[in-house]
């Protein structure tokens, strides 16, 4: 059974950055990519963007491209999410899951998911 | 962008009802359709891939239906485990969730 092990709960002043990581199983990671998918409370689930870990690749979503930047680790095995300049409305469960493999976008369902990890944003 | 418009938002039933949700897609995504259960402060768990596919583990009282851009997931006789929110989501174009259908005790 894989597992996607992510970093702890941050808080965040307006204005910030973060950076949550998402650690991988050594012998699967270059084999998939990654995608990050936040919850605000009581909301549905919302995809910000996905990364190659074959090759570093990434596709952000409209909404966060100008502010966020995925990356990866292939000696720590660890994908990251860093979301800067935070607003209150980015105060969150965020997600990371293992997707499209490869090089570019392939129809992949997000299979496996790490436990989340808590962003609140205040000042 | 693809939008996902999922029905009901809230549904009432009891343990052995046959319950189905309902998503439609603004364009044709063929069948790459996703299925997730979600409990609360948990991860989303995949369920139903390619719009009918059984995720290895998922009980065989779950399945899914529908190409294009209707789809439903059926749950054939609820069970106690069963009570949560379930989210469809297309990976034809990247990927969209519905907006999610929270699943109750009647």
């Amino acid at each position: 059974q894989v597992h996607l092990v992510q970093s702890g709960a941050e808080v965040k002043k307006p204005g910030a950055s973060v950076k949550v990581s998402c650690e991988v199983p050594a012998y699967t990671f270059t084999s998939y990519g990654f995608s990050w998918v936040r919850q605000a409370p009581g909301q549905g689930l919302e995809w910000m963007g996905w990364i190659s870990a074959y090759n570093g690749n990434t596709k952000y979503a409209q909404k966060v491209q100008d502010r966020v930047t995925m990356t990866t680790d292939t000696s720590t095995s660890t994908a990251y999410m860093e979301l800067r300049n935070l607003r209150s409305d980015d105060t969150a469960v965020y997600y990371c899951a293992r997707s499209t493999p490869g090089s570019a976008f392939y129809n992949y369902a997000m299979d496996v998911w790490g436990q989340g990890t808590a962003v609140t944003v205040s000042s | 962008d693809i939008q996902m418009t999922q029905s009901p938002s809230t549904l009432s039933a009891s343990v052995g009802d046959r319950v189905t949700i309902t998503c439609r897609a603004s364009q044709s995504i063929s069948s790459w359709m996703a299925w997730y259960q979600q409990k609360p402060g948990k991860a989303p768990k995949l369920l139903i891939y390619k719009a009918s596919s059984l995720e290895s583990g998922v009980p065989s009282r779950f399945s899914g239906s529908g190409s294009g851009t209707e789809f439903t997931l059926t749950i054939s006789s609820l069970q106690p485990d069963d009570f949560a929110t379930y989210y469809c989501q297309q990976y034809n174009i990247w990927y969209t969730f519905g907006q999610g259908t929270k699943l109750e005790i009647k």
